[in-house]
């Protein structure tokens, strides 16, 4: 069965500090890895999207990597600010099927 | 250039009703996708319409239908409404160059369904 899990589930960090957002998946086989970013009350936006032959993305204070081998992604945000508190999304597509898994996302709040 | 737009914004019904919600895509993206996001279940994917016909589902009871008009705007129905369908329901549209899984999609504010 694919499925896509993120870590952790919820976050608080200081504003300027960075940090990091976890994604596992077990989608086979793949097509492309997506990072959404979902500010309360409205629909997701996507950040980056990397496909099999891609390990990093960046768009810009946000970075994710991308490991196809042991099927791990990483979304890092640098020097956060207030209005990087949202909830993070992974998605991913399998190849040849068009549909998308999605994980049940990471919480970030950032304080001042 | 305007971006997704849905209707209602909120709704509320009772069990057993039936609710129709509507979507709008982006000028020129001729794929819509269904998703219904709760905070358990996050979001998952109901259906995508391109040129008026159904091409991908999800694995939601038949109670849950959709369709899609000439001019690419769609409707999601869900009949018989339960407790359980109380969510968040987003409508993405996508100019579907490539595929559902390579294109980018664009979200709509979606519309919120409570169930009473």
């Amino acid at each position: 069965k694919n499925q896509v899990e993120q870590s952790p589930q919820s976050l608080i960090i200081l504003e300027g500090k960075n940090c990091t957002l976890q994604c596992n998946y077990t989608v086979s086989p793949f097509s492309n890895l997506r990072w959404y970013k979902q500010d309360t009350g409205r629909g997701p936006v996507s950040l980056t999207i990397m496909t099999f032959s891609e390990n990093t993305k960046s768009n810009g204070r946000y970075t994710a990597t991308l490991d196809a081998d042991t099927k791990q992604s990483s979304l890092h945000i640098t020097a956060s600010q207030l209005s990087d508190s949202a909830s993070y999304i992974c998605v991913v597509s399998g190849f040849g099927n068009e549909k998308l898994t999605f994980g049940t996302g990471t919480r970030l709040t950032i304080i001042p | 250039k305007a971006g997704v737009t849905q209707t209602p914004r909120y709704l509320i019904k009772t069990r057993g009703q039936q609710v129709t919600l509507s979507c709008s895509p982006i000028s020129g993206h001729r794929s819509v996708s269904w998703y219904q996001q709760t905070p358990g279940q996050g979001l998952q994917f109901l259906f995508e319409y391109f040129s008026e016909t159904q091409r991908n589902k999800g694995n939601f009871p038949g109670r849950f239908s959709g369709r899609q008009f000439s001019n690419s705007r769609s409707e999601m129905n869900v009949s018989t409404l339960e407790l359980g369908d109380s969510a968040l329901y987003l409508c993405a549209s996508s100019p579907r160059t490539e595929g559902l899984g390579t294109d980018t999609q664009y979200f709509g504010p979606g519309t919120r369904l409570t169930v009473l």
